[in-house]
């Protein structure tokens, strides 16, 4: 099985609404979740993480993630989108069955319309 | 400012001659590693080092070459670079543990020709 799979690799939503980017992750350990994004000819940003103390993430430019373990998930969600947000997003898996090694999802891009 | 620092940010060079991309960190961290990144793939770990002159492969080590003979710096080399090896390039580092955030350098976008 995928250790991380972004259930969508393009997400479009207008400015102003919801967003909603999936994720579930594999393993059998308590893992630690983070999300980077990566904006257009730049580096990746860590946006939040998770380490295993409270569920509900809270991370830079109002995005936040919850960790559900019964749903193998750590979704990534935005009240009100703006046009800056506009970027690749990563959730990426860090666990012992995988070493030392970070494990990225295959990204979601992120259209936001005016 | 902590910081990865990668050069250089963009390359095109032709097939089978040598180059290097630098990387160097400022934060201490012992744990450093490259990634590629390729549309619809994500990031691939090529290789990484887990201290100074502790190299290892990732997912995809292959026509590569990395050296860690201080800890800050960290260079990946392409001895002889093909087409296929054109692709975004990271350079990350982070402290060694899971749950550690890693930081990750602005980029290299090499075109082998």
């Amino acid at each position: 099985a995928q250790s991380v799979t972004q259930l969508d690799s393009h997400v479009s939503v207008s400015e102003g609404t919801p967003v909603l980017l999936r994720c579930n992750y594999s393993s059998s350990y308590s893992p630690s979740l983070f999300w980077y994004v990566q904006h257009p000819n730049k580096g990746l940003q860590l946006l939040l993480k998770y380490t295993s103390a409270a569920t509900l993430v809270k991370g830079i430019n109002g995005f936040e993630a919850e960790f559900k373990k019964s749903e193998t998930s750590f979704h990534l969600t935005k009240p009100s989108a703006h046009m800056s947000d506009a970027a690749e997003y990563f959730c990426v898996v860090s666990a012992m069955e995988y070493g030392n090694k970070l494990v990225f999802g295959a990204g979601t891009i992120l259209r936001v319309k005016s | 400012e902590a910081q990865v620092t990668q050069n250089p940010r963009y390359l095109i060079t032709v097939t089978g001659k040598k180059l290097t991309v630098t990387c160097s960190q400022n934060m201490n961290h012992e744990y450093m590693s490259w990634y590629r990144q390729d549309p619809g793939l994500g990031l691939r770990q090529i290789y990484y080092s887990m201290n100074v002159e502790v190299t290892d492969k990732g997912d995809v080590p292959e026509g590569y070459k990395v050296s860690r003979k201080e800890k800050r710096n960290f260079p990946l080399i392409l001895e002889s670079p093909s087409p296929n090896q054109t692709s975004l390039y990271f350079c990350a580092s982070r402290y060694t543990g899971l749950g550690t955030e890693a930081f990750f350098g602005q980029g290299t976008r090499l075109t082998v020709v």
